[in-house]
């Protein structure tokens, strides 16, 4: 089925310190997976994403591993500011049945306060 | 360049009406993507347009329907409203169905009283 399960729905972090998001997701045929950030009454915004031939990518503070063979997928933040606090929600790709790969399933979201 | 633009922002509208949201994608871009987002079922997928054909649907009544036209820009319809359908429609853009990049217009919040 089309499922992907995000954790932790909800994360505190004291500024300065790193926060990890993980997804899991159920269809074998996903092979890209983007994570959005949403801050309130704002539209979400690609921050990072990747494809399944990569095992790792990073810009900057930002970070996203997968692990293809446990259908899992995780976003790192290192260094988090207040800046970073928003709702992120992690997406894996499916095929439609004409060849295209924009059908995206999201996780639940994950809301990320990072205090002062 | 410009980004993803939608119309109208905010909308209100009374069950058993219908409605017509527009989106515009980034200019160059020929994919247009439909979502959901609702606080209790989070970002669902409605379908997917490119070169004026629907190119993937996802589980939603026949209510809900969409179009694309020459220009890319895409409209979705949604007939006989319920209260159900108050949430905010957000639609994406890219390049084909095939570059993946999806980049979101600000949405339109649809409420139904």
């Amino acid at each position: 089925g089309e499922n992907v399960e995000q954790h932790p729905s909800t994360l505190s972090v004291q500024e300065g310190d790193s926060a990890v998001i993980k997804c899991t997701y159920s269809d074998s045929a996903s092979n890209y997976f983007p994570w959005y950030k949403q801050e309130l009454g704002k539209r979400p915004q690609l921050i990072i994403d990747i494809r399944s031939n990569v095992g790792e990518k990073k810009d900057q503070r930002i970070a996203v591993t997968l692990n293809k063979t446990a259908k899992h997928f995780s976003l790192h933040i290192t260094e988090t500011q207040p800046e970073d606090s928003a709702v992120y929600f992690c997406a894996a790709s499916l095929p439609s049945f004409s060849g295209g790969y924009n059908k995206l399933i999201f996780g639940a979201g994950t809301r990320l306060a990072v205090h002062p | 360049k410009a980004g993803v633009t939608q119309t109208p922002r905010y909308l209100i509208k009374t069950r058993g009406q219908q409605v017509t949201l527009s989106c515009s994608p980034i200019s160059g871009h020929r994919s247009v993507s439909w979502y959901q987002q609702t606080p209790g079922q989070g970002l669902q997928f409605l379908f997917e347009y490119f070169s004026e054909t629907q190119r993937n649907k996802g589980n939603f009544p026949g209510r809900f329907s969409g179009r694309q036209f020459s220009n890319s820009r895409s409209e979705m319809n949604v007939s006989t409203l319920e209260l159900g359908d108050s949430a905010l429609y957000l639609c994406a853009s890219s390049w084909t169905s095939e570059t993946y990049e999806q980049y979101f217009g600000p949405g339109t919040r649809l409420t139904v009283t």
